[in-house]
């Protein structure tokens, strides 16, 4: 148990549906991540927020949008995706900025169908 | 071509065996991580690397910054150390590349 943790686990959606990933941590930290972890690639760090404020977007399509309302919470909200999206979607925070401080969620298993 | 590649990709072994995971990069670095992601996907911090070796418990991670390789060192590898070991570095810019993994199993 990292103190973070995210729902649902597992997702199944269309390629039309709207869905909303959602993470929340109990650590007191002031950073939190989106990443994305596809079959055989390596993980792609997706937004990062930083006291509520975005200050990364690494080329991210704009059918994936995050909204942080405050430093425990944060959702990535998900319409018109598309199969090769299916993917594992792991939340982190951190009280600082570096990846050795970053306590990873469980991830939601998204599947496009 | 990705900026951190990692060797093996895949690994067996037998409980007991002494087990190295390599992991080569090509950028400019100011630390490289070692992550261990079990079954399930949740992910842990295993060391953080700017220079030299560090140990914790039965493992051991090394680094030649000259050379741009890492190590990692299972000593008396156990059915629990089964998982997926990432390798990551932060380059000077600040930005984050990480290798695909490599999926250990330790059968006993």
């Amino acid at each position: 148990e990292t103190g973070v943790t995210q729902t649902p686990r597992h997702l199944v959606m269309g390629m039309t549906n709207k869905k909303s990933l959602k993470c929340e941590q109990h650590l007191g930290h002031n950073a939190m991540y989106w990443y994305k972890q596809s079959a055989k690639k390596p993980l792609e760090l997706m937004f990062v927020y930083n006291f509520k404020e975005q200050t990364e977007n690494n080329s991210v399509p704009s059918r994936f949008s995050p909204e942080c309302p405050n430093s425990s919470h944060l959702f990535l909200h998900l319409h018109t995706l598309q199969p090769e999206d299916s993917a594992l979607y792991l939340c982190a925070s951190s009280r600082g900025g570096g990846l050795g401080e970053q306590f990873f969620g469980p991830g939601t298993r998204l599947t496009v169908l | 071509k990705n900026e951190v590649e990692q060797s093996p990709q895949n690994l067996t072994a037998q409980e007991g065996e002494f087990i190295t995971i390599n992991c080569s990069y090509s950028v400019g670095i100011s630390a490289l991580h070692w992550l261990q992601q079990h079954p399930g996907g949740g992910i842990v911090s295993l060391f953080m690397l700017s220079s030299g070796k560090k140990k914790h418990g039965r493992l051991i991670a090394t680094i030649n910054i000259q050379e741009k390789h890492s190590s990692l060192h299972i000593t008396a590898s156990h059915p629990r150390d089964s998982a997926v070991y990432i390798c990551a570095v932060r380059d000077t810019g600040n930005q984050f590349y990480f290798g695909t993994g490599t999926s250990l199993t330790v059968i006993p």
